[in-house]
């Protein structure tokens, strides 16, 4: 019952902008976009959140579109350490409950 | 500042034995969660507590795990008896709620192996 589909996996170049779009066509109005990403054999690390404005922080930039279907997590110039698999998640107003999908592995390549 | 703090971090047992997890969240933090993950299933969330009370705990997958938070710098899950099938990296998660939005803050995990 995921509500957010995301590309399984993705690749970039060490250097370049790796942008990981994320769909949650349903998604409700008091709905947050969450973003985390797990590196290999860690934790899950929180990224970034909005709610329909575009945000950004010292990790990433995320873009939200107008009508809140769909963002666009942005790593503005990747490095090896971003390799990761990414997590979209939606998370109710107030609520704390996360549900991880499968996410978008991505690879950063020298 | 020390992160969410999880030990052991390996544990290897045979079938039917008691399993404690341990964990200490970040310092401050009023919300506690406990993850499951396998390559199977995914990142699963068992149960969290909001100021060392259970919320939900619809995720605990039957009466052989348990939890507690007897204060708010301490938690255990507790697996007994184990099986095979428990086998899995257990994550435990800390927040800080207050108002309505909070990231979590996830500790390095327990990789549980039961033989």
């Amino acid at each position: 019952d995921a509500k957010t589909t995301q590309p399984t996996s993705m690749d970039c170049a060490e250097g370049r902008a790796a942008n990981l779009p994320c769909n949650h066509s349903t998604i409700s109005g008091n709905e947050y976009v969450y973003w985390y990403r797990q590196i290999h054999s860690q934790g899950p690390q929180y990224i970034i959140h909005g709610l329909k404005n575009n945000e950004t922080n010292e990790m990433a930039s995320l873009i939200i579109t107008e009508d809140r279907k769909s963002s666009t997590l942005i790593l503005p110039h990747a490095t090896l350490r971003d390799t990761a698999v990414y997590y979209c998640t939606l998370i109710i107003q107030g609520a704390q409950k996360l549900v991880f999908g499968q996410g978008t592995r991505l690879t950063i390549n020298p | 500042d020390a992160g969410v703090i999880q030990s052991p971090r390996h544990e290897v047992t045979e079938m039917g034995q008691e399993v404690t997890l341990r964990c200490k969240p970040i310092s401050g933090h009023n919300s506690l969660f406990w993850y499951r993950q396998t390559m199977m299933r995914g990142l699963e969330l068992l149960i969290y507590f909001n100021n060392n009370v259970p919320i939900d705990d619809s995720g605990m997958p039957e009466d052989r795990f348990s939890a507690k938070m007897p204060n708010a710098s301490f938690s255990t899950l507790k697996i007994q008896p184990s099986e095979p099938r428990d086998s899995a990296v257990y994550f435990c998660a800390s927040s800080r709620v207050a108002g309505v939005e909070y990231e979590q803050y996830f500790g390095p995990g327990t990789r549980l192996t039961v033989t």
